[in-house]
């Protein structure tokens, strides 16, 4: 499984964009990159996953350059309700390989 | 998405007690479902895969005699904490995914579990 390393935490303000990067340098082949939200007391939410280029969705925009050894979560104009942990997972897609947690990225925005 | 639900949400018990965390996937079969504990301020460490039908895969450290895992439908899984002592308090959370989706593992809300 590959490591992941991400930055222990970060601070944002209100209304500005955030980008979290994530460093996995022995990714394999097949893997792709998903992205989760944890909010406290509760289960990690999936937010995005890409395998390479850029990929976006109503929430997110995922970054991931050409030799797919990093990637960044970028969250436009956080809120309060941005605040929690991020994590970035490496692994095969199709939810029967398991994936290991790094230590994942704490968010918090101030007002 | 696809919606996983886990019971109790809480859970208090004295040293020594059994404690059966149930993980249900809600509108979705899921063949393989996954166990994790988290302790506060900590990431998710996984414990076990859970296989329907089958015997559950533990990660290594974990006591299967322990955590027993049972996995008897295709919508239900179950985690039992045996003799629970105070050191076994911890948030539990399980996974499963949808094969017909795109792949991603969708998280119950997760289990906290107080011994006293």
């Amino acid at each position: 499984l590959a490591k992941t390393t991400q930055p222990i935490s970060m601070d944002s303000y209100e209304g500005q964009e955030v980008n979290i990067t994530c460093s996995h340098n022995n990714i394999a082949t097949n893997d792709y990159i998903t992205w989760y939200q944890q909010f406290p007391s509760q289960g990690p939410r999936f937010i995005i996953q890409g395998y390479k280029t850029k990929v976006t969705n109503e929430v997110a925009s995922l970054f991931i350059p050409a030799d797919r050894k990093s990637s960044t979560l970028s969250l436009p104009r956080v809120s309060l309700s941005d605040t929690a942990v991020y994590y970035c997972l490496v692994g095969e897609p199709g939810g029967y390989q398991k994936v290991t947690f790094g230590t994942g990225t704490k968010l918090q925005v101030i007002p | 998405g696809a919606v996983v639900s886990q019971h109790p949400s809480r859970v208090i018990c004295k040293s020594g007690t059994s404690v059966k965390i149930e993980c249900r996937s809600l509108d979705f079969q899921a063949t393989t479902m996954f166990w994790y504990r988290q302790f506060p301020k900590q990431s998710l460490m996984l414990m076990a895969t859970s296989n329907e039908g089958s015997k559950a895969t533990y990660e290594q450290g974990v006591e299967k005699d322990k955590f027993l895992i049972n996995h008897a439908s295709l919508t239900l899984s179950t985690l039992t904490v045996t003799s629970a002592h105070p050191e076994d308090s911890s948030f539990y959370i399980c996974s499963a995914s949808d094969s017909g989706g795109r792949g991603e593992q969708f998280f119950g809300p997760g289990t906290r579990l107080t011994v006293l």
